[in-house]
């Protein structure tokens, strides 16, 4: 399985600013997804970054809110822009591996004031 | 619609008394049905992929099985480290073009000594 990791674990953001998320996997891979899990909850995907073309947001979701790069085959960023309590959740990054198996990060948790 | 129920919500077991988790799914095609483990505060961990009616999997005190409208995880024996939710998760086949995972809400499972 791919080792994955995000930056930062955890940060505490005020209303109206924007963060942007890291995920770094240890080989190169197709295909990165990047998902929220507000509290209590189960985990809703985001979007889909596949290198090289731009992310496929899912609906409810759109590109202005969350912004996502992907310069490379081991990288993507997430951005959470203009941000409002509503935003607070753990963003998870995962990667697709053999076999179409998805292998998550730690997560990052985030916490709007 | 894609969807996936897991139940029960919550299960409380004694150490030793076995049990099973349910993963019921409405899916247009499944390509593959994932169970993973996800600890507080850690992302989740990926532990089965089922893919075809009547295909089983182990893996220590866990077994996976899955029909063509479920999916069980049957607990044998469990010990406290196996407290955690566990997840259930369906790729369908037609997806837009890449494998997205739709979960389910999670069983919160807790072993007590």
């Amino acid at each position: 399985s791919a080792v994955i990791s995000q930056k930062p674990s955890r940060d505490i953001c005020q209303r109206g600013t924007s963060l942007t998320i890291q995920c770094q996997v240890d080989s190169q891979v197709t295909m990165m997804f990047w998902y929220r899990q507000q509290p209590g909850q189960s985990l809703t995907l985001i979007a889909t970054a596949n290198q090289g073309s731009e992310a496929t947001y899912e609906s409810g979701f759109v590109i202005d809110k969350f912004p996502i790069s992907r310069p490379n085959l081991t990288f993507s960023t997430l951005t959470v822009s203009n941000m409002s309590p509503e935003d607070s959740s753990i963003y998870l990054c995962s990667v697709e591996a053999r076999r179409n198996e998805q292998f998550f990060g730690p997560g990052t948790r985030l916490t709007v004031l | 619609e894609d969807q996936v129920t897991q139940s029960p919500e919550a299960l409380r077991l004694q150490e030793g008394e076995s049990s099973s988790l349910n993963c019921s799914y409405t899916v247009s095609g499944l390509r593959g049905l994932f169970w993973y483990r996800q600890d507080p505060g850690k992302g989740p961990e990926f532990l089965f992929t089922l893919y075809s009616a009547g295909e089983e999997k182990e893996k220590e005190r866990l077994k996976a099985t899955l029909t063509k409208k479920e999916s069980f995880l049957h607990i044998t024996a469990p010990k406290p480290e196996d407290s955690a939710t566990y997840l259930c998760a369906v790729q369908p086949l037609f997806s837009g073009g890449y494998n997205k995972l739709i979960f389910g809400a999670g069983t919160r499972l807790a072993v007590h000594p």
